[in-house]
């Protein structure tokens, strides 16, 4: 079936550095790709999200990119900050609809 | 604007007893959406509904579970008999009216009900 990969299941940083978490999808047919930020006991709040006619989108610190012959799309944190420190989840669709979501990419930013 | 609305935010149910959880869609938004999420895991989609229908409940268990979205009030998720394996936090998302046929929505969440089964 529909399956999403998402890379690394855990991510610490030096505040002020990058983060890249990676997706990967199955399904050739998907169309959107949101990634949703989740804090401890929260709810998954959308960050970013880019559609398969765009390459890449960028909103001030965080940045997404897809590579559609590849299958795989990735999440770019730069300058982060503590407050980023969170469990970050990728999606790709099934059908118009689904929403198949990765494991999902624990994030630690070290002061 | 109020963004989508889930009660009981913790709901506790003994082995066996029926849990109902409750779902707001934000206004104007005419889809719903129920993810599960297991401890230490993603989200898995259960059900999609729109107003009085149930588009698509492939990932919904075919026993003791069920749900729906009524004409009026709250689209509402029914798990009977709970079972400790059910302990977990369920997720509901709403959506607006599709863009296009061939384009997918943006599913905004609500804050969740954790299930716990003792």
């Amino acid at each position: 079936g529909e399956n999403v990969e998402q890379h690394p299941s855990t991510l610490s940083v030096q505040e002020g550095d990058s983060a890249v978490i990676k997706c990967t999808y199955s399904d050739s047919a998907s169309n959107y790709f949101p990634w949703y930020k989740q804090e401890l006991g929260k709810r998954p709040q959308l960050i970013i999200d880019i559609r398969s006619n765009v390459g890449e989108k960028k909103d001030q610190r965080i940045a997404v990119t897809l590579n559609k012959t590849a299958k795989h799309f990735s999440l770019h944190i730069t300058e982060t900050q503590p407050e980023d420190s969170a469990v970050y989840f990728c999606a790709g669709t099934s059908g118009t609809y689904k929403y198949i979501f990765g494991t999902g990419t624990r994030l630690k930013v070290l002061a | 604007n109020a963004g989508v609305m889930q009660n009981p935010r913790h709901l506790v149910r003994r082995r066996g007893q029926e849990a109902r959880l409750r779902c707001s869609p934000m206004k104007g938004h005419s889809h719903v959406y129920w993810y599960r999420q297991l401890p230490e895991e993603g989200l898995k989609f259960m059900v999609y509904l729109q107003k009085e229908n149930i588009i698509d409940e492939s990932g919904m268990p075919k026993e003791r579970f069920s749900a729906e979205f009524p004409k009026e009030g709250p689209s509402i998720l029914r798990i009977q008999q709970v079972v400790r394996g059910d302990s977990a936090a369920y997720f509901c998302a709403s959506s607006p009216l599709f863009l296009a046929e061939e384009s997918t929505d943006t599913q905004y969440f609500g804050p969740g009900t954790r299930l716990t089964v003792l």
